[in-house]
């Protein structure tokens, strides 16, 4: 149980164009979904907090009219790079919990994340 | 916000030998966790453990709430036990999101 499925796993495009990553849970609802980036050998840093039916929670720094997200469903969340530029590279990881159980026994679920490459 | 600590930084083990690594951390928490992270990226869940022991296989970890620490604890290690491993937890006055430790870099070698 307790399945989060993400596409693409890797996405090539050209700067100046916009990309969007999907997040779902397949097997369980979630209320609240999380984004990170992770540059290489380096930790994860969370970017946003993905809430259903309102607006994301963005992390100091992270530019929100960039990094576009959307949060229709209890099972769907989307991360749209906007504009992409050659320092938007980076590994994209989304994560979420069951929103019945508040994860327990489980804890946070990742996916199996998007390396994004802006040439 | 809450600061997570993991040593040691980097790792390198033969195979069959044990090892322990350690996650500090700097206030109270709802949730700690133990990942794998393989060369693909994809982040392999080890444990869910707030607090106690667990114990999968080879692998097994402790929590000490109170002194605000866990240990991931690796036997018999194997060349597939390669990777990065990061501690994460859940401060527990935020209620949400996991805040990583910069990971413990394994190699097992031959």
């Amino acid at each position: 149980g307790a399945v989060v499925s993400q596409h693409p796993s890797w996405v090539i495009c050209k700067s100046g164009t916009s990309v969007k990553i999907e997040c779902r849970s397949l097997d369980f609802q979630a209320t609240t979904m999380f984004w990170y980036r992770q540059f290489p050998k380096q930790s994860l840093m969370l970017m946003a907090t993905s809430n259903e039916g309102s607006k994301a929670t963005y992390e100091q720094g992270v530019e929100k009219d960039k990094f576009l997200i959307n949060h229709a469903s209890l099972t769907l969340s989307t991360l749209t790079v906007t504009s992409a530029h050659p320092e938007d590279s980076s590994f994209y990881i989304c994560s979420a919990r069951d929103a019945k159980t508040g994860g327990l026994n489980y804890g946070y679920t990742f996916g199996s994340g998007t390396r994004l490459t802006v040439v | 916000g809450i600061q997570v600590e993991q040593s040691p930084p980097d790792l390198i083990l033969q195979e069959g030998a044990n090892s322990t690594l350690r996650c500090n951390f700097s206030d109270s928490v709802n949730n700690l966790q133990w990942f794998h992270q393989n060369p693909w990226g994809q982040l392999i869940n080890l444990f869910y453990i707030p607090s106690g022991t667990k114990q999968n296989g080879r692998l097994s970890a402790t929590t000490v709430a109170t002194e605000r620490y866990s240990l991931l604890y690796i036997s018999s290690s194997q060349t597939t036990d390669s990777g990065v491993y990061f501690c994460a937890v859940e401060p527990r006055d935020s209620g949400y999101a996991l805040n990583f430790g910069k990971g413990t870099s394994l190699l097992v070698t031959p």
